[in-house]
C-alpha cells in the first residue's frame, strides 16, 4: 500500500517557466517531508524539506508547500532550467524513522 | 570520503548465486537504511539500523535477504540464492537526525 503517491510520472516545462511537482500522502503521522532529485546512475540527492509545523519552505529557486489538511505537498521550481531535468522523488517520515518514497516524477525542462 | 560509499557499483550474478553488497555510511551517522529500487519505481524500504541494532527489517522481501551492521558503521546486505526478480538498484542511505544522504547504489543484475 503506497503511503506516498506521485500521480504524474512525467512533466515537461519550457525553460524559464514554473515547474510544479505534486505529492500526496495517506499517513497523518508523517511529520517531515523531503524532496530528492535523481540523475541517471546516481543516488538520490537531497533537495529541500519541510517540517509538518510549517506550510512553506523556500530555498532559492525551490519552494515546497505543505497542505496538511489535504495531505498534499508540492515542489515549485522557478525559473526552471535545463539542468533541473531529472527524476524528483517525494519522501515522508515519522521522526528519524525510515523514509517512504513516491514513485517519482520525471521532469524535462525544454530549452 | 565525505559521502555514502557503496560497492560494488555493478554486479552481475547467475541465478542461484549469493551476493553481498557493502555500504560505508558517513562517519558518525547513527541511522542506516537500505532501499531497493526497481526500474521505473521509487526506492522501496528494506531495512533500517540505528547503530548496530536492526530496528526494522519489515521491508526485506524474503528470508533470502539478510543485512548486518555489526560495529554500527559499515553495513552489508546479503542476498542468498539470487532470483531474477532481485535485479534492481540497491541504495544505502545514512543520517544523523533527518535528511538521509544516499550512496550511488549497487546495480544488481541476475541472469
Amino acid at each position: 500500500d503506497q503511503q506516498v503517491k506521485q500521480n504524474s510520472p512525467s512533466l515537461s516545462v519550457q525553460e524559464g517557466r514554473i515547474s510544479i511537482l505534486n505529492c500526496d500522502y495517506t499517513n497523518s503521522m508523517f511529520d517531515y517531508f523531503l524532496w530528492y532529485k535523481k540523475y541517471p546512475a546516481e543516488g538520490p540527492t537531497f533537495l529541500i524539506s519541510i517540517s509538518s509545523i510549517k506550510d512553506k519552505n523556500e530555498d532559492g529557486r525551490f519552494t515546497v508547500f505543505l497542505n496538511k489538511s489535504a495531505k498534499h505537498l508540492s515542489l515549485h521550481i522557478v525559473p526552471s532550467q535545463p539542468g533541473d531535468s531529472a527524476v524528483y522523488f517525494c519522501a515522508a517520515q515519522t521522526g528519524a524513522n525510515n523514509l517512504f518514497f513516491g514513485t517519482g516524477t520525471r521532469l524535462t525542462v525544454i530549452p | 570520503g565525505a559521502g555514502v560509499s557503496q560497492s560494488p557499483r555493478y554486479k552481475v550474478a547467475k541465478r542461484g548465486q549469493d551476493v553481498a553488497l557493502r555500504c560505508d555510511p558517513i562517519s558518525g551517522h547513527v541511522s542506516l537504511f537500505w532501499y531497493q529500487q526497481a526500474l521505473g519505481q521509487g526506492p522501496e524500504f528494506l531495512t533500517y539500523f540505528q547503530n548496530e541494532a536492526q530496528l526494522d527489517k519489515s521491508g526485506l522481501p524474503s528470508d533470502r535477504f539478510f543485512a548486518e551492521r555489526p560495529e554500527g558503521s559499515v553495513s552489508t546486505l546479503k542476498i542468498q540464492r539470487t532470483q531474477q526478480e532481485d535485479s534492481a538498484v540497491y541504495l544505502c542511505a545514512s543520517s544523523l537526525y533527518a535528511r538521509a544522504q544516499f550512496g550511488e547504489g549497487s546495480r544488481l543484475t541476475v541472469l
